[in-house]
């Protein structure tokens, strides 16, 4: 069965940076493109970043996040990152990394538990 | 940037009723438009994608219809466990908007 388990959540103080991580269990990871997706306690969802599966990356982030958080991926270890950076009170959230499968589609097919990531001084 | 307007904010309604939920995108989506299910503390669990195609393990009571800006999803008879948020979701632009969602609640 597909698994995908977040890590790396928790209290930061507003300015600081928190690196997330997403381990992937049960597939072929290089094949699947793989997503960020947040939601603030009690709202909705906000797409984030997006990683392409191919040898040649593409990479999408929101304006949101842009300049902030990075992205990346190792495909040898089965695991997906969020390096967040300049951290502010609105990116408190949840964050779930998701995916479409074989597929770059933007939609969640497979989602992970989430991480709670909480912005506060 | 598309944005996805979900109607209505709330719908109570008992088990065995209908449910009908709408979503409209502020330019054409195509058929690019995704519906998840969420209850509370759990992730998203997708529905429908494309507009009208059931996902795997999706119960044949959850059917989703239109194109362009204006989708549906329908509930033909509710159960006790789909009292949750709906959101709709457009997949075919970056970035990849959600609606705001539905609470389907019992009444």
């Amino acid at each position: 069965d597909v698994q995908l388990v977040e890590s790396g959540g928790g209290l930061v103080q507003p300015g600081g940076s928190l690196r997330l991580s997403c381990a992937a269990s049960g597939f072929t990871f290089s094949r699947y493109s793989m997503n960020w997706v947040r939601q603030a306690p009690g709202k909705g969802l906000e797409w984030i970043s997006y990683i392409s599966s191919s040898s040649i990356t593409t990479i999408y982030e929101a304006d949101s996040v842009k300049g902030r958080f990075t992205i990346s991926r190792d495909n040898a270890k089965n695991s997906l990152y969020l390096q967040m950076n300049s951290l502010r009170d609105e990116d408190t959230a949840v964050y779930y990394c998701a995916s479409p499968g074989y597929s770059s589609a933007w939609y969640g097919v497979y989602w992970g538990q989430g991480t709670l990531v909480t912005v506060s001084s | 940037e598309i944005v996805l307007t979900q109607s209505p904010a709330t719908l109570s309604l008992s088990p065995g009723e209908r449910a009908t939920l709408s979503c409209r995108a502020s330019q054409s989506v195509s058929s690019y438009l995704v519906w998840y299910q969420q209850k509370p503390g759990q992730a998203p669990r997708l529905l429908i994608y494309d507009a009208s195609n059931r996902a795997t393990g999706i119960p044949a009571r959850f059917s989703g219809s239109g194109s362009g800006t204006d989708f549906t999803l329908t509930i033909s008879s509710l159960e006790p466990e789909d009292f949750a948020v709906y959101y709709c979701q457009q997949r075919g632009n970056w970035p990849p908007a959600f609606g705001q969602g539905t609470k389907v609640e019992i009444k």
